[in-house]
């Protein structure tokens, strides 16, 4: 079935890049996607990258794509504290209908 | 649109007793999904409706856990009886003909005693 892996933890300093690393198992699904869970709240929609993309760029965050080795990266420049909560990478299941996430990577700003 | 809504937020209950949790979808929607969140698990999905037929139950953990959608506006996940090991956060999300990325509610964080 489809699997998606994240690492667990990142802590950043205000002002540098963050990388956020996913492994996904599906390679037929047409879109994979970034979610935002900041404390206490839903998830909320970040960004998506459809799989015949190599690379998406909206403002300080960047989607890279490598279809041949499963892997999605989520890029956030001049990273601030109010970036600090939980992403989740998702692919959507065999059906192409619900997402299957991965366990969330926790990012954490210090000042 | 309100978005998708959760009731309640917060509920604490002791093992044993019966639980629902509550949905309303984003009007017009015609997919609703529900999904559990743990720390040792993360986002599991439990079941998903399309149209409020249910089509995939296989990530219900088990005979105690029970999902309706009597209407397209409304859902309920029963859990009887509790058990602590429930005990996480229930998101319910929904969204237009399961090709778009699902919109979520706030959650019921439930902790079962």
């Amino acid at each position: 079935g489809e699997d998606v892996e994240q690492s667990l933890f990142l802590s950043v300093r205000e002002g540098d890049s963050s990388v956020i690393n996913c492994t996904y198992t599906d390679s037929s699904s047409t879109y994979l996607y970034w979610y935002k869970q900041e404390p206490g709240a839903g998830l909320q929609l970040l960004t998506y990258i459809f799989s015949n993309m190599d690379m998406k760029q909206d403002q300080r965050l960047t989607v890279l794509l490598n279809k041949k080795d499963k892997h999605l990266s989520l890029r956030i420049a001049d990273t601030q504290t109010g970036d600090s909560a939980i992403y989740f990478c998702a692919e959507k299941d065999q059906a192409g209908t619900a997402l299957i996430f991965g366990k969330g990577t926790t990012l954490s700003v210090s000042s | 649109d309100a978005g998708v809504i959760q009731s309640p937020r917060h509920e604490v209950t002791e093992m044993g007793q019966e639980v629902t949790l509550r949905c309303k979808p984003i009007s017009g929607h015609d997919y609703l999904f529900w999904y559990r969140q743990t720390m040792m698990r993360g986002l599991e999905l439990l079941i998903y409706f399309n149209n409020n037929v249910p089509i995939d139950d296989s990530g219900m953990p088990e005979d105690r856990f029970s999902a309706k959608m009597p209407n397209a506006s409304f859902s309920t996940l029963k859990i009887q009886p509790s058990e602590p090991r429930d005990s996480a956060v229930y998101f319910c999300a929904s969204s237009l003909q399961g090709r778009d990325s699902p919109l979520f509610g706030q959650g019921t964080r439930l902790t079962v005693v």
